[in-house]
């Protein structure tokens, strides 16, 4: 099991606040991502990255952004939420070398008022 | 077009009785076919995982699930159901390599006494 950590677990904020989701793990894993949930539907990836200053766009467009400067550390921020921003944010770790299999955080469940 | 179809969206059954979970996916390439589950505002955590051999994967909690490309689904089974079981099941495919993992909508599964 990969040790992979999210805070807030909880975040309600007000239209227009900028606001930054962490997540960090300690398992040295390369890739990380993150996914969007939403109730009844499946998770979609909206950003991944392969390691340190690489990062991509997932299916899902999102005007989040992410950043990987640093292994361990791969958080996503909104510039200003908005009520649309609601949603469950789930982040996600693999290595490479041993077929990709990804590890979950436990989640941030992010209301916009 | 890559997918994963849950047709259950939710699923009761009573505490010591059998449990199966269907999974359909659409997949172009080697599919490489994963059970996740999910607790109450809780992240994904990984039951089992099939990449090749036996097409009868086994899990943890007591879960089992088998491939059978003929009919490109994989499906998880468990032969007693505990009240603990009760959550919500991912069904996923992936490539080793890649980095997009298809999930289904996921089943509900409620456990009664």
């Amino acid at each position: 099991e990969a040790d992979i950590y999210q805070t807030p677990r909880y975040l309600v904020i007000g239209t227009g606040k900028k606001i930054t989701l962490e997540c960090s793990q300690t398992m040295g894993h390369d890739k990380m991502y993150w996914y969007q949930q939403d109730p009844g539907m499946e998770l979609h990836l909206i950003h991944y990255s392969y390691g340190v200053n690489s990062t991509e766009k997932g299916d899902l467009s999102s005007e989040s952004t992410v950043s990987r400067i640093r292994t361990e550390h791969f958080p996503l921020t909104l510039e200003s939420a908005r009520p649309s921003h609601t949603s469950q944010y789930l982040c996600a770790s693999s290595d490479s070398a041993k077929a990709n299999i990804q590890y979950f955080g436990a989640g941030t469940r992010l209301s916009v008022l | 077009a890559q997918s994963v179809t849950q047709p259950d969206i939710h699923i009761t059954v009573s505490e010591g009785a059998s449990l199966e979970l269907r999974c359909n996916y659409s997949y172009g390439a080697t599919p490489y076919l994963f059970w996740y589950v999910q607790s109450p505002g809780q992240g994904l955590q990984l039951l089992l995982k099939y990449f090749s051999g036996d097409t009868l994967v086994q899990g943890i909690k007591g879960f089992e699930a088998e491939f059978k490309r003929s009919q490109s689904s994989f499906n998880l089974r468990k032969p007693s159901v505990h009240w603990s079981d009760a959550a919500e099941y991912f069904c996923a495919v992936g490539a080793y390599t890649g980095n997009q993992f298809y999930f289904g909508t996921g089943t509900s599964l409620t456990v009664i006494p």
